[in-house]
């Protein structure tokens, strides 16, 4: 069966200071991967999706970027946090039947 | 761009009433999804629609997709406290890419 791994599951980081979240997924082959951000209370917001090694869409211009190394590994990142950026960060992938499936989620606490 | 909308943002009824959150679209939606969110958890997906006028049930569950593709709605019967939680509807917005277009999302609670 598929899994999904999200890491850390919480995180506190100081303003300025660089981001590495990591997803990665088992039990499937070449999945559509996506980032998604949740401010509390709010609905979510696709910032990245990948449809293969390499390849990244964004869909939000700002402060983070995502990288997909290998095919099921999907990193999202930053340079440099910004308060702005504190949210709740999820992974998700997608079936051949399009369904997407979320990990755990990194909650972000920027300071 | 294409926005889907969900009401009411917010529901509160006592425990055994129907719960009904509504979806709706002005444009013709492809393929509704409909999610659920447990308080401080993640998106579960519950169900997928794709025919016009079809309605899927799970449990005390009921999905419904419009006759003509532009709206949907989830229905809870008899709410129960393990109901609490934020349901997202989402269309599919490529078939390519399988990005989603989120609702905002309704958020249940459920007194006992």
């Amino acid at each position: 069966s598929q899994t999904i791994h999200q890491w850390p599951a919480t995180l506190v980081q100081p303003v300025g200071s660089p981001l590495s979240l990591e997803c990665t997924v088992e039990g499937t082959s070449n999945p559509n991967l996506y980032w998604y951000r949740q401010a509390a209370g709010r609905g979510l917001q696709l910032l990245f999706y990948s449809v293969g090694i390499g390849q990244i869409s964004s869909e939000v211009p700002q402060n983070l970027s995502a990288s997909r190394p290998q095919d099921r590994q999907f990193i999202l990142s930053s340079k440099k946090l910004l308060l702005s950026d504190s949210g709740f960060y999820l992974c998700a992938w997608s079936a051949l039947t399009y369904e997407q499936y979320f990990g755990p989620g990194t909650r972000l606490t920027v300071t | 761009g294409q926005q889907v909308m969900q009401i009411p943002q917010y529901q509160h009824v006592q425990e055994g009433e129907d719960f009904t959150t509504y979806c709706n679209s002005s444009t013709t939606l492809s393929n509704i999804q409909w999610y659920k969110q447990r308080p401080g958890g993640h998106p579960v997906f519950l169900i997928q629609l794709v025919k016009s006028g079809e309605v899927k049930k799970q449990k005390r569950l009921t999905f419904q997709f419009g006759e003509a593709k532009k709206n949907s709605s989830l229905h809870i019967t008899a709410t129960q406290t393990t109901d609490v939680g934020t349901y997202f509807c989402a269309d599919l917005g490529s078939s390519n890419t399988g990005k989603l277009i989120f609702g905002q999302g309704t958020t249940l609670q459920v007194k006992p």
